[in-house]
């Protein structure tokens, strides 16, 4: 089945930097790729995504970028405020297969004030 | 926005004892609901799907006589923990996926946290 690699596990960055997150996946069927933050004791926010035809996306100050030849993918949130500190999750997921989705380890992401 | 629930936030109950969860899509129809398992400072593993009208499917470890999945209406699904344990404790979190419209897109309820004394 797919397996998604999550780098790095943890992240510390200054207030107004940028944040970076990679994620690797094994499937090259997987067609389906989001972005979620967590935070403590609550539900996964879809913040981002993007589907295999596509190799950029962006939305204010999250990008998220595909690469299908290496089969990875990275989340970019550039200008780094406190209230982005959270815990990231990369997926991936297969229409074929019944859209379920495999996710990745997690980032933990605390932004410095 | 969709918008999924689930009953009840929280939950303590005893070794052997049997809990119920539900999981509500609100404004929307779900033909697919997923069950996921989050143990703390970890990621979503995924448990099961659940098909209305027809039986989950288990992933590999998860065992569905004891964690019984009921898929009753395009609009709810319930995951009950048989005879539950103190390694049972988690959290569990559903997702709904929408019948038409967004390609792929799962919602996810709240999340109901389980500790099993």
């Amino acid at each position: 089945g797919e397996n998604v690699e999550q780098h790095p596990s943890t992240l510390s960055v200054q207030e107004g930097d940028s944040a970076v997150i990679k994620c690797t996946y094994s499937d090259s069927a997987s067609n389906y790729f989001p972005w979620y933050k967590q935070e403590l004791g609550k539900r996964p926010q879809l913040i981002i995504d993007i589907r295999s035809n596509v190799g950029e996306k962006k939305d204010q100050r999250i990008a998220v970028t595909l690469n299908k030849t290496a089969k990875h993918f990275s989340l970019h949130i550039t200008e780094t405020q406190p209230e982005d500190s959270a815990v990231y999750f990369c997926a991936a997921s297969i229409r074929a297969a019944g859209n379920k989705l495999t996710f990745g380890g997690g980032t933990r992401v605390l932004v410095k004030p | 926005g969709a918008v999924v629930s689930q009953h009840p936030s929280w939950v303590i109950c005893k070794s052997g004892t049997s809990v119920k969860i539900e999981c509500r899509s609100l404004d929307f129809q779900a033909t697919t609901m997923f069950w996921y398992r989050q143990f703390p400072k970890q990621s979503l593993m995924l448990m099961a799907t659940s098909n209305e009208g027809s039986k989950a499917t288990y992933e590999q470890g998860v065992e569905k006589d004891k964690f019984l999945i009921n898929h009753a209406s395009l609009t709810l699904s319930t995951l009950t923990v048989t005879s539950a344990h103190p390694e049972d404790s988690s959290f569990y979190i559903c997702s709904a996926r929408v019948l038409a419209g967004l390609y792929n897109e799962q919602f996810f309820g709240p999340g109901t946290r389980l500790t099993v004394l």
